[in-house]
């Protein structure tokens, strides 16, 4: 079955500077990569994804990758904000949506 | 738009006692998800509605876990009896299209404490 690896589990930077977050994955059938961000007490919102037919998606601050030959995907964030203190999750899905795997989480810390 | 409902947002029990949790999708999703998130893990998908059907619940407890779709709509997820590794958040989802690869929302989840 699919397995989603995440890096690194805790994140911290300053406010302003950018933030990189990587994931892998092992099915080469997965071809839907979403990213959800976690705030406290709340569900995972998701906020920027990508299929398998794009190498790169970008939105205003958020931009994720992807390579398919390596089965690596990354999310940037660029002039990081405080409010972007959260928990972020990759994850990877098959065709026509089914199981979704997670990655274990980044937390991420912006310093004012 | 109003979001995925669920109730109650905390629960404390005991071991070896009952649970039941409860959720309402988005009008119109055809597939619900029902997610357990560990402390420090991401969420782990217990069972896939689509409609009122099962269309995976590879991952579900079986001995101690159900769930039910009723017509389609509302979902309820049911531990008995639950155990200590239970405790956990319990996220419902749901998403529009059947079966298709589409975005996943997300309910605000129920925290479960097993003691």
């Amino acid at each position: 079955g699919e397995n989603v690896e995440q890096h690194p589990s805790t994140l911290s930077v300053q406010e302003g500077d950018s933030a990189v977050i990587k994931c892998t994955y092992s099915d080469s059938a997965s071809n839907y990569f979403p990213w959800y961000k976690q705030e406290l007490g709340k569900g995972p919102q998701l906020i920027i994804d990508i299929r398998s037919n794009v190498g790169e998606k970008k939105d205003q601050r958020i931009a994720v990758t992807l390579n398919k030959t390596a089965k690596h995907f990354s999310l940037h964030i660029t002039e990081t904000q405080p409010e972007d203190s959260a928990v972020y999750f990759c994850a990877a899905s098959p065709s026509r949506g089914f199981k979704t795997i997670f990655g274990a989480g980044t937390r991420l810390f912006v310093k004012a | 738009e109003a979001g995925v409902a669920q109730s109650p947002r905390y629960k404390i029990i005991e071991k070896r006692q009952s649970v039941a949790f409860w959720c309402n999708p988005i009008s119109g999703h055809a597939t619900l998800y029902w997610y357990q998130q560990i402390l420090g893990q991401g969420p782990k998908l217990l069972i896939q509605f689509q409609n009122n059907g099962v269309v995976d619940d590879s991952q579900l407890p079986k001995d101690r876990f159900s769930a039910e779709r009723l017509k389609g709509v509302d979902s309820t997820l049911k531990i008995q009896p639950a155990k200590l590794e239970d405790s956990a958040v319990y996220l419902c989802a749901s998403s529009l299209p059947p079966g298709g690869v589409e975005t996943q929302y997300f309910g605000p989840g129920t925290r479960l404490l097993v003691l």
